[in-house]
């Protein structure tokens, strides 16, 4: 129980489009997401804080226009990297709380290579 | 949010015990102590959680110490595939908190 499905698990890009990741509950309802960047050999930073049906909380030093995120339903957030570059190429995961006990459920990540 | 402080890194062989402890000198008194593991390109995968004393499940034990300002994560007979990063996170289990954030974590590699 208390899954989180994550798509896409890897995507390539060409520098300048934009990149859509769906993050779905998807046997309980989430109404708070969270969106997290994770370089190579390095922790998980968080970036944003996605509430159901109001705006993101953005972590300091993210920027809001280039990752939006929109939490329109109890059970999808999504995080989109518009006008992505070469150092936006991440590994990009969210999170959601769950009602289970354990606090928060995972995502399986998103490979992002902007080329 | 309590922080955390954990071993960077961590060897061991296969067959024997790994204990990796986490220190959380901030910790509150409505929080509890959750791990979680971590396999490359992969999201974290929730291990175990306790407030206090020992909790055991199918693949690792916790153990804390009455002041509960730290916590070790015991796993009993490594394998290969134990290698991975494990995180120690402290926060409200009822996920409560405004946001989570981790630590650095510690890498366990596993020697055969």
């Amino acid at each position: 129980g208390a899954v989180v499905s994550q798509h896409p698990s890897w995507v390539i890009c060409k520098s300048g489009t934009s990149v859509k990741i769906e993050c779905r509950s998807l046997d309980f309802q989430a109404t708070t997401m969270f969106w997290y960047r994770q370089f190579p050999k390095q922790s998980l930073m968080l970036m944003a804080t996605s509430n159901e049906g109001s705006k993101a909380t953005y972590e300091q030093g993210v920027e809001k226009d280039k990752f939006l995120i929109n939490h329109a339903s109890l059970t999808l957030s999504t995080l989109t990297v518009t006008s992505a570059h070469p150092e936006d190429s991440s590994f990009y995961i969210c999170s959601a709380r769950n009602d289970r006990g354990s606090g928060y459920t995972f995502g399986s990540g998103t490979r992002l290579t902007v080329v | 949010l309590a922080k955390t402080t954990q071993p960077i890194s961590m060897d061991s062989y296969e067959g024997q015990e790994v204990n990796i402890t986490c220190s959380h000198n901030n910790i509150a008194t409505n929080d509890y102590i959750t791990w979680y593991q971590q396999f490359p390109s992969q999201g974290p995968r929730f291990i175990i959680q306790g407030y206090k004393t020992k909790v055991t499940n199918e693949v690792a034990s916790l153990f804390i110490p009455a002041d509960r300002k730290s916590s070790t994560l015991s796993l009993p007979r490594v394998s290969l595939s134990d290698t991975a990063v494990y995180y120690c996170l402290v926060g409200d289990a009822r996920g409560r908190d405004d946001k989570i954030i981790f630590g650095k974590g510690t890498r366990l590699h596993i020697l055969p």
